[in-house]
């Protein structure tokens, strides 16, 4: 069956260093992926989106690397900060089109002081 | 501003009752989403309304009906036949679903729970 995987334990890390979340998916190869961060209490927020011929994108201080070989994504936070603390989901859309997105579990981003 | 209200922020549902949430939306969206998150589990679909009087069911349908009379409004009905109704509801949309690289919306959730 279709899946998509990522880190269930959350990540705690020190503030300034560089944040790497994981998303791996299996059984299909869609066209995109997008990421997403949501906050407690809170709808998920859009980040950033990354197409299959695109093997990495950036927007200010966040990057997202797409290698369709290895069926993974990868979420990079430079310079991190106590609030960019939150989860952080991925999602695909695995019924190809309709953007009927597919999301994973989500991995909880903890930067510390 | 523009956006996505849903309402009420938390609910509770008695045993055998139906409750209704509600989702609108003024950007002028065509695509409207119904999702439910648990924790551990992500966001799983229930239903999703591409054009106005249409609407197909998600992967977790049983129990729950939506209606989708005007473009801004998709209401979800969670029935007595759901016996597991707590979780938070997400209501999002996105500009066109035939598109193929457009971004959700997401409103700011509905906390259900059981009496």
């Amino acid at each position: 069956s279709q899946k998509i995987e990522q880190n269930s334990e959350a990540l705690n890390i020190q503030e300034g260093k560089t944040a790497t979340l994981t998303c791996n998916y299996t059984n299909y190869s869609p066209a995109y992926l997008q990421w997403y961060r949501q906050d407690p209490g809170r709808g998920p927020v859009f980040l950033l989106l990354i197409r299959e011929n695109e093997k990495e994108k950036r927007k200010e201080r966040l990057k997202v690397t797409f290698d369709t070989t290895l069926k993974q994504s990868l979420f990079h936070i430079t310079a991190s900060q106590p609030a960019d603390s939150a989860t952080y989901l991925c999602a695909l859309d695995l019924a190809g089109g309709g953007n009927k997105l597919t999301f994973g579990t989500g991995t909880q981003l903890k930067v510390e002081l | 501003d523009g956006g996505i209200t849903q309402s009420p922020k938390y609910l509770f549902r008695k045993e055998g009752q139906n409750v209704t949430l509600s989702c609108e939306q003024n950007l002028n969206h065509d695509a409207m989403y119904w999702y439910r998150q648990d924790p551990g589990q992500g966001l799983r679909l229930i239903y999703y309304s591409q054009i106005v009087n249409d609407f197909q069911k998600g992967d977790i349908a049983e129990g729950y009906s939506v209606s989708r009379e005007k473009k801004e409004s998709f209401p979800l009905t969670v029935t007595s036949a759901q016996k597991n109704p707590t979780a938070f509801y997400l209501c999002a949309s996105v500009l066109s679903s035939r598109g193929t690289n457009e971004k959700l919306f997401f409103g700011s959730g509905t906390q259900l729970s059981v009496l």
